[in-house]
């Protein structure tokens, strides 16, 4: 079974820094590219980032441009992100997610809640 | 970035009747060399992460029933469920991987009348 679990969430001070995980199973991790979209309280989907399979191609939101980095570990099946100088509206849940094909997304995980406040 | 922008933000349809979502994108997502539309369709139920319907448009996802179905070509989409099971109320979003940023919909909210 293909599947994807998060972890690393929780409350963070503005300012702050989170590291999230995705532990990835059920299929080969290396052959394909993984992303991040996240979907604050009562609100819909935003992309954050995208990370190739082998890790030499990164794209960013501009909105954390700068603030946070992905990376993978295809020796661990496991994404990560990485976010720094944490804001209020960073806040939601994050989900990571396979591409497949020329860019869909399936499955997702179940997501992280990380709230940033004082 | 290509805004994608569905409507109506929310339906409220009786069971066994059609409901119908629309998205529309700010510029075509028709890869015109290979005739496919880069457009896939999500179902989110509450408190759960979406789930892939349809992607190129109007190809199903293994295991998605066959009231699910899209259509729509270039810039303007449609998610069609032919007949409203109670298992379909949820929030509805279309999402373009045409290009990077892969930018979703506002979702379109579906309930029981």
């Amino acid at each position: 079974e293909v599947q994807l679990v998060e972890s690393g969430g929780g409350l963070a001070q503005p300012g702050g820094s989170l590291r999230l995980s995705c532990a990835a199973s059920g299929f080969t991790f290396s052959g394909h590219w993984m992303h991040w979209v996240r979907q604050p309280p009562g609100k819909g989907l935003v992309w954050v980032s995208q990370i190739n399979s082998d890790g030499s191609s990164i794209t960013y939101a501009d909105s954390v441009k700068g603030r946070f980095t992905i990376s993978r570990d295809n020796a661990k099946n496991t994404v990560y992100l990485q976010m720094n100088s944490l804001r209020a509206e960073d806040t939601a849940v994050y989900y990571c997610s396979r591409g497949i094909g020329s860019g869909w997304f399936d499955p997702w995980g179940q997501g992280t809640l990380v709230t940033v406040s004082s | 970035d290509i805004v994608m922008t569905q409507s109506p933000d929310s339906l409220a349809v009786s069971l066994g009747e059609r409901a119908a979502i629309n998205c529309k994108s700010s510029q075509s997502i028709l890869h015109g060399s290979i005739n496919k539309n880069y457009l896939a369709w999500y179902q989110q139920k509450a408190g759960q992460p979406p789930k892939l319907l349809i992607y190129w448009s109007s190809t199903r996802e293994s295991g998605v029933p066959d009231r699910f179905s899209g259509s729509g070509s270039g810039t303007d989409f449609t998610l069609t469920i032919s007949s409203l099971q109670a298992e379909d109320v949820a929030v509805y979003y279309c999402q373009q991987y045409y290009t990077t940023p892969e930018t979703f919909g506002q979702g379109t909210k579906v309930e029981i009348k």
